[in-house]
């Protein structure tokens, strides 16, 4: 069936890079997003891919996208405080164009 | 403009009470989402609405879940005789269209059932 699988802790220093590594199950979705959650929020969406495209950055965020091994992350360039939060992945393959999210990864950026 | 609203942004009922959950999505959206997210099942897809119409309610939980959309914009969510298992946090989402554009959230529902 349908899954998407993400770590769920990561911790960070300041200033550094931050990769958040994701696996999806079906080879039909069309577009992969990552979305951010903040303590008592709702989702924000950080950016999608479409399945076409192997990489897409934008500004500190870039998306890798391995097709072949339904491999997605998400890097963040110079890691912030602000950037402290919960990132989820998800892949539009519902039978419905309902999002299928994966657990989340707590992002922990340290001073 | 306005993004994807929701009301109550926080609702503590008994159990056994009904509640009714209520989405405004963004003006011009044809499409809406409910989706779930607790602890223990993180973030599952409920019901979808293309205009007025759910084309398939096999995502609601139980028979005491039910949802409705008029005028093609507002939705609302009502669960009957609920349960300390619906507690959780409700997501309201729309977007554009079913297929092609992006979903955006609205800030939840946190529901909490004593």
């Amino acid at each position: 069936g349908e899954d998407v699988e993400q770590s769920l802790f990561l911790s960070v220093r300041e200033g550094d890079s931050s990769v958040i590594n994701c696996t999806y199950t079906d080879s039909s979705s069309t577009y992969l997003y990552w979305y951010k959650q903040e303590p008592g929020a709702g989702l924000q969406l950080l950016t999608y891919i479409f399945s076409n495209m192997d990489m897409k950055q934008d500004q500190r965020l870039t998306v890798l996208l391995n097709k072949k091994d339904k491999h997605l992350s998400l890097r963040i360039a110079d890691t912030q405080t602000g950037d402290s939060a919960i990132y989820f992945c998800a892949e539009k393959g519902g039978s419905q164009g309902n999002l299928i999210f994966g657990k989340g990864t707590k992002l922990s950026v340290k001073p | 403009g306005a993004g994807v609203s929701q009301s109550p942004s926080n609702k503590v009922t008994e159990k056994g009470k009904d509640v009714e959950l209520r989405c405004d999505p963004i003006s011009g959206h044809t499409a809406l989402y409910w989706y779930r997210q607790s602890l223990g099942q993180g973030l599952e897809f409920l019901i979808y609405f293309q205009g007025n119409s759910a084309p398939d309610k096999s995502g609601l939980p139980s028979d005491r879940f039910s949802a409705e959309r008029t005028g093609g914009s507002v939705s609302t969510l009502t669960i009957q005789r609920t349960q300390q298992e619906d507690s959780a946090v409700y997501l309201c989402a729309s977007s554009l269209s079913r297929d092609t554009d992006t979903q955006y959230f609205g800030p939840g529902t946190r529901l909490t059932v004593l």
